[in-house]
């Protein structure tokens, strides 16, 4: 069983469209994050959610917005999408929230705006 | 302001032993330090954390001297399999109270046949 899986692995979409990211973890964790990494390697915390209730919130666009129906759940809608939001962007888990806590990465979804 | 320093790249034989050195000079009082792995075309993954002195698993140790302000992983036997980016990380103390663990550029290590 995959620890923390994202759908889609690849996206490819058009500039304007608007579209969304899920991810789940079965490891029955607390928190849940996004990342984005771009094509330098960068890898940049988004939101974290803990609990379904939102905890960090990066500078990130209006355009981007998480939603956790659960706590093994957390998904990213983006509207509008631009040719900067080419990346790769990761899911990740831990059992509590706090930086110390081992992180679990889900493969990625790598996205391409066309 | 960047929370760690690390070297760029840096390529290895296998089966030598392989030292990562990671500057984190403003380091806080209650910052761990922790080291990740990503593979091409992964996520990344943990593979050790520590406060101070030696920490060891079955896949690393980690070194930190008495100030802190820097550690090295080391890798022992390298194989081609452990061709990867290492990031060195430490929680960036942020004002909201949420500590963030601040991935910088990390290393990229190659394993050479």
């Amino acid at each position: 069983d995959t620890a923390v899986s994202q759908t889609p692995k690849y996206l490819v979409t058009q500039m304007g469209n608007d579209k969304s990211i899920k991810c789940e973890q079965n490891l029955g964790h607390d928190t849940m994050y996004w990342y984005k990494q771009d094509s330098k390697k960068f890898l940049k915390i988004m939101f974290s959610y803990n609990n379904k209730e939102l905890i960090i919130n990066e500078t990130v666009p209006n355009r981007f917005s998480p939603k956790s129906p659960d706590k093994a759940h957390l998904n990213l809608h983006i509207n509008s999408l631009e040719l900067g939001d080419s990346a790769v962007y990761f899911c990740a888990s831990s059992q509590v929230s706090g930086v110390y806590n081992e992180q679990f990465f889900g493969p990625g979804t790598r996205l391409t705006v066309l | 302001l960047a929370k760690t320093t690390q070297p760029i790249s840096m390529d290895s034989y296998e089966g030598q032993e392989v030292n990562i050195t990671c500057s984190h000079n403003n380091i806080a009082t209650n910052d761990y330090i922790t080291w990740y792995q990503q593979f091409p075309s992964q996520g990344p993954r943990f593979i050790i954390q520590g406060y101070k002195t030696k920490v060891t698993n079955e896949v690393a140790s980690l070194f930190i001297p008495a100030d802190r302000k820097s550690s090295t992983l080391s890798l022992p036997r390298v194989s081609l399999s452990d061709t990867a980016v290492y990031y060195c990380l430490v929680g960036d103390g942020a004002e909201d109270g949420n500590n963030r663990l601040a991935f910088g550029k990390g290393n990229q290590v190659v394993v050479i046949p």
